[in-house]
């Protein structure tokens, strides 16, 4: 059964560096999405995209985040200059084509700056 | 804006028994779509069943259904036969139609223990 894939699963960082988190995901799905999850709190939306573009993003996703699809398959989530409230879950997650509505989400990197 | 909320942070059932669990949402829309997801803790999020606003019927997944009440804007979740692999924390999420991105608003979450 297809998957979502998300590397690394774990990121140690230094505030003000920089991370990139990277997804592969469904192949055949169209829409693209990045959440994050801090410890013991609810999933929040960060950003959306469809056909090479950004089609939402959240209050959080602001001039330190963006994201690309490079390629066909990889889908990815940089933070410029990481804060220690960046620490977190991030999950990746894939929806198909127009009429399908469940998104399937990758097994999350957890992003630790220190 | 759309909100999900889940009042009970905590549940327990007991193994072979049965357990609801609650959510409500407010919306103004009348197009949607209802998720529960369970996050066991490998923190993988797992997707357990979905509602479409416009279907009366409750969805059924083997031991998982929904009660799907549209007017009080609830949607609560039913294990039945519990088993000790669905303890896990298990998160309601709404999906707007009108929205294009189509993004997850997720409630905060029930922890759900399964006693042997």
């Amino acid at each position: 059964e297809p998957e979502v894939t998300q590397t690394p699963s774990h990121q140690v960082t230094q505030m003000g560096q920089e991370v990139i988190l990277r997804c592969v995901p469904i192949s055949n799905h169209l829409y693209f999405y990045w959440y994050r999850q801090i410890l013991g709190q609810k999933v929040e939306f960060l950003v959306s995209f469809y056909n090479n573009e950004i089609s939402e993003k959240s209050e959080i996703f602001d001039d330190q985040f963006s994201v690309e699809r490079p390629d066909g398959s990889n889908f990815t989530l940089k933070i410029r200059s990481t804060k220690l409230e960046d620490s977190a879950m991030y999950f990746c997650a894939s929806r198909g084509g127009r009429g399908r509505h469940e998104q399937y989400f990758g097994p999350g990197t957890r992003l630790t700056v220190t | 804006a759309q909100t999900v909320t889940q009042s009970q942070p905590e549940m327990s059932v007991q193994e072979a028994e049965t357990v609801t669990l609650s959510c409500t949402y407010d919306t103004s829309e009348s197009d949607y779509y209802l998720f529960w997801y369970k996050q066991p803790p490998s923190r993988q999020m797992i997707l357990v069943i979905r509602q479409e606003a416009y279907k009366q019927q409750n969805a059924t997944e083997n031991r998982f259904s929904v009660n799907f009440q549209k007017a009080a804007k609830s949607f609560s979740l039913k294990i039945s036969d519990s088993q000790l692999g669905d303890a896990a924390m298990y998160f309601c999420a709404y999906r707007s139609l009108y929205n294009q991105g189509g993004k997850l608003i997720f409630g905060q979450g029930t922890e759900l223990s399964v006693k042997p």
